[in-house]
């Protein structure tokens, strides 16, 4: 199973939107609606941001937002804050019953 | 308040075997299904294994079937991978995750670091 397609990095000022890509195939992101997003900052574990594709936790800002059309996946995070410079991996479930995660996106907040 | 606390990581050399633990506490342990993540340093995350609330069903990455097991006590709160045959690419940072749902995994550990080496 390969990983989703990422864009290594994207930025943006604080304030601004951004939009992070997470492409796979008819298999795992077009195929099923179980897409979700993580957040990492360094050295810490994983934190669920965004599930089934547009669903927000608890707790999450809602300045963050997914999306999905065909075979991509989109996180867009709105009004840009320092505490979002990050890593953000998408996540999907896939036709083999596994899941396979996105090579992962660093976010820099200029 | 949910807590996944991982232990048992450390060196191994190549071929060896390592068993990893993670013990989960506020929660009904016995409800949820989990997952093992991993994490190779500098590198994003993988997937390793599944496993449902009784048990009855496990799935395995292609990268570690056939060489690891995932297992589960329920009377113990506890989350298991005996991880055999180890090679080099092993080494990585292991999270045990719960799984709300499918592919939802909203509560993660703090991890544990294997390193197979010589």
């Amino acid at each position: 199973q390969s990983a989703l397609t990422q864009p290594a990095s994207v930025s943006g000022s604080p304030g601004q939107s951004i939009t992070i890509s997470c492409t796979g195939t008819s298999s795992d992101v077009g195929g099923y609606n179980y897409v979700s997003w993580y957040q990492q900052h360094p050295g810490k574990a994983p934190k669920l941001m965004i599930y089934d594709v547009s669903n927000r936790p608890s707790g999450v800002s809602n300045r963050f937002s997914g999306s999905k059309s065909g075979n991509t996946a989109s996180l867009t995070i709105s009004g840009l804050q320092a505490e979002d410079e990050a890593d953000y991996y998408c996540s999907s479930y896939t036709s083999s019953s596994g899941v396979v995660f996105g090579g992962g996106t660093k976010l820099t907040v200029l | 308040e949910v807590q996944l606390v991982e232990s048992g990581g450390g060196l191994v050399q190549p071929g060896g075997s390592l068993r990893l633990s993670c013990a989960a506490s506020g929660f009904t342990f016995s409800s949820y299904s989990m997952n093992w993540v991993r994490q190779a340093p500098g590198k994003g995350l993988e997937w390793v294994s599944y496993i449902s609330s009784s048990s009855s069903t496990i799935y395995y990455a292609d990268s570690v079937k056939g060489r690891f097991t995932i297992s589960r006590d329920n009377a113990k709160n506890s989350l298991y991978l005996q991880m055999n045959s180890l090679r080099a690419e092993d080494t990585a940072v292991y999270y045990c995750a719960r799984d709300e749902a499918i592919t939802i995994f909203d509560y993660w550990g703090q991890g544990t670091l294997v390193t197979v080496s010589s």
